[in-house]
């Protein structure tokens, strides 16, 4: 059964930092990783899609990287604002079908 | 990308009874999931909706307690029958556009509390 982890679960910044969210997963059989933000009663906003083939993927200040046989993938978000504050999740897509498994995400607060 | 509606957007129901939560999407699509968010807890996969048949549904779920509706491309209902206090959650709705990459977009979400 596929487990991911996030790590922190977490973090408070102040203004402008650069930060590493981590992601871990324990099946490399993963046909795309996702990560997404959910702000406080709110649905979740998908940040980006990784596929399996892909190493990384860029949106603006956010990175994210992909190392399938390590099982790993790293989100960086880059000068830090207080609007990026929300949890971060990170999810994996197996082959076998739609349903993405979630790690527990990191609450990430960035100061003024 | 898909716009995704629920309704309602949050309510508090009384145990032993049910609630139906309903999510429209604004173009046809072909996968639709229904999602359980505890609180404190990361997001749990209930069933996958499927149009025109019975639903999928995961281990640790069932039809009787979450009976699911699929009547076309675009809408689908979860309801959450005889309600208790471990059913208080968020429940979100979400969907695979066939766009280039398959992306999974989600509702915002209805967030239930049973007392």
């Amino acid at each position: 059964k596929q487990e991911v982890t996030q790590i922190p679960a977490a973090l408070s910044v102040p203004e402008g930092e650069n930060l590493v969210l981590n992601c871990s997963f324990t099946d490399s059989a993963i046909y795309n990783l996702q990560w997404f933000r959910q702000d406080p009663g709110k649905g979740l906003t998908s940040l980006l899609l990784i596929q399996s083939s892909q190493r990384e993927q860029t949106s603006g200040r956010l990175n994210a990287s992909l190392d399938k046989s390590s099982g790993r993938s790293t989100l960086y978000i880059a000068a830090s604002q207080p609007g990026d504050s929300a949890t971060y999740l990170c999810a994996v897509r197996p082959y076998s079908g739609y349903a993405l498994n979630f790690g527990k995400g990191t609450s990430l607060l960035v100061t003024p | 990308s898909a716009v995704i509606s629920q309704k309602p957007s949050r309510d508090i129901c009384q145990r032993g009874t049910s609630l139906t939560i309903q999510c429209q999407v604004d173009s046809q699509v072909t996968m639709m999931f229904w999602y359980r968010q505890q609180p404190g807890q990361s997001l749990t996969l209930i069933a996958t909706a499927n149009q025109g048949s019975e639903a999928t549904y995961e281990s640790g779920f069932v039809i009787d307690k979450f009976p699911i509706s699929r009547p076309n491309l675009t809408f689908s209902t979860l309801t959450v029958s005889n309600m208790s206090p471990e059913d208080s959650s968020i429940y979100l709705c979400s969907v695979v556009y066939r766009g280039l990459q398959e992306t999974q977009y989600f509702g915002p979400g209805t967030r239930l509390l049973v007392l």
